[in-house]
């Protein structure tokens, strides 16, 4: 099973923007809701945004997703000390009926 | 609120077995498939396998298929995940999370399985 396609490393500064972008196929991104994860070393991986674009309560504003055919991105804006973690993205495949998480981006902060 | 607490891991020698439980609370177990991810030393997420809210379904990653066994107790909140002819490939930290529509909404603190002769 392939990972979906992560950028392996993004940096900006801080108050900046990054995206984050992941590609699929049309059996998982194409067919299937998005959601992303932010992972920081020893500790528990916390849901970012779900169903593409929906942010779980207590998620700031700063994070968006949007989903545009087999392509999914991840938006973090006035970048933060705190945002440096891991992000993956996941979805369900329909091909394979299985989950796929992309290979993970580290977001480094200037 | 919900909790979700993976017990189980340890040092296991290679070609033997493990069995990880998840426990969970502050939900209506039942209602809600379940799935195993695990994070191996310097690697990213890696899926394992869900199993459907009445464990009528299951499906795993092609790495644990024919060797791990998903599984759950809706009587006594708990998922399971059994893990067979265990190889050094399989050493990580293993996650269960609660499956909400198409996302993992609560992840456990994970427990680390450690592969070594």
């Amino acid at each position: 099973q392939s990972a979906l396609t992560q950028p392996p490393s993004v940096s900006a500064s801080p108050g900046q923007k990054v995206t984050i972008s992941c590609s699929g196929s049309s059996s998982n991104i194409g067919y299937n809701y998005v959601s992303w994860y932010q992972h920081l070393p020893g500790t528990v991986p916390k849901p970012l945004i779900y169903e593409n674009d929906k942010r779980p309560s207590g998620i700031p504003d700063r994070f968006s997703g949007s989903k545009s055919g087999t392509s999914a991105t991840l938006g973090i804006t006035g970048l933060q000390t705190g945002d440096e973690a891991d992000y993956y993205c996941g979805t369900w495949d329909s091909s394979l009926s299985a989950w796929m998480f992309g290979g993970g981006t580290k977001v480094t902060v200037l | 609120q919900v909790h979700l607490v993976e017990s189980g891991g340890g040092v296991v020698q290679p070609g033997r077995s493990l069995r990880l439980s998840c426990a969970a609370s502050g939900f209506t177990f039942r209602n809600y498939g379940m799935h195993w991810v695990r994070q191996a030393p310097g690697k990213g997420l890696e899926w394992v396998a869900v199993i459907w809210y009445d464990g009528s379904e299951k499906y795993y990653a092609d790495s644990v298929r024919g060797r791990f066994t998903i599984s759950r107790d809706n009587s006594k909140n708990t998922l399971y995940l059994q893990m067979n002819s265990l190889r050094a490939e399989d050493m990580a930290v293993y996650y269960c999370a609660r499956s909400q529509g198409q996302q993992m909404d609560h992840w456990g603190q994970g427990t680390l399985v450690n592969v070594s002769s």
